[in-house]
């Protein structure tokens, strides 16, 4: 079983709609979750990173963390074709260690 | 200001051969992380270095080495090039918790 799971996807939206997207762990040890955006043949950016359980926004993406179901999304409202991209969840066990990816989920969002 | 950058962008190596890619962190950063994303699949940690120690070692094989320099660039040397070995090789420079990553190197094995 694989540390961190995500489905790879793709998930196909029209422009405008809300993006849920989901990762599951199982490792308890984890403590910093972390969201990144990765463009086709570019290095992965980013977007916002929660510490412990909880709720953090940013713009439109709000990322949750439910420690008890170790289970962690990220939201993006009024979704534009420029979020076209895959989304990778990260977590680390301390604030200085690897980071663990999951797969990625493949974003579509049509105009 | 500079992100990270590493080089070269694209490499084409043959099986048996040695390789060897380079990062320059972000300015001000001391730490550097390398991971190898092969195609489908989220990047997978390899080394971790901060103030030229090595600080972290994903399970890869012996044939991976790095090191970091005064100036905190890296090194990941990969010998013995397999064609497994095929993937973006990318380079994160630290600052505590966030990791900023460079465009990779993507490196083809045939």
């Amino acid at each position: 079983q694989k540390e961190v799971e995500q489905d790879p996807g793709p998930l196909s939206v029209p422009e405008g709609a809300i993006v849920s997207l989901n990762c599951t762990y199982s490792n308890s040890a984890f403590q910093y979750f972390m969201w990144y955006r990765q463009y086709s043949r570019k290095g992965p950016e980013l977007l916002m990173y929660t510490y412990s359980s909880g709720n953090k926004e940013d713009g439109r993406f709000t990322a949750q963390v439910d420690k008890s179901s170790k289970y962690i999304s990220l939201f993006i409202r009024d979704s534009q074709p420029s979020d076209s991209a895959t989304y990778l969840c990260a977590m680390s066990a301390t604030g200085f260690q690897k980071l663990v990816f999951g797969t990625g989920t493949r974003l579509l969002v049509s105009p | 200001d500079a992100g990270v950058t590493q080089s070269p962008t694209h490499l084409i190596k043959t099986r048996g051969q040695q390789v060897t890619l380079r990062c320059s962190p972000i300015s001000g950063h001391k730490s550097v992380s390398w991971y190898q994303q092969v195609l489908g699949q989220g990047p997978q940690f390899i080394f971790q270095y901060y103030e030229k120690e090595e600080r972290g070692r994903g399970n890869f094989p012996d044939r991976f080495s790095a090191r970091q320099f005064p100036n905190y660039s890296s090194e990941l040397n990969v010998n013995a090039l397999l064609l497994g070995d095929s993937a973006l090789y990318l380079c994160a420079s630290l600052q505590g918790i966030e990791a900023f990553f460079g465009q990779g190197t993507r490196l083809t094995v045939v």
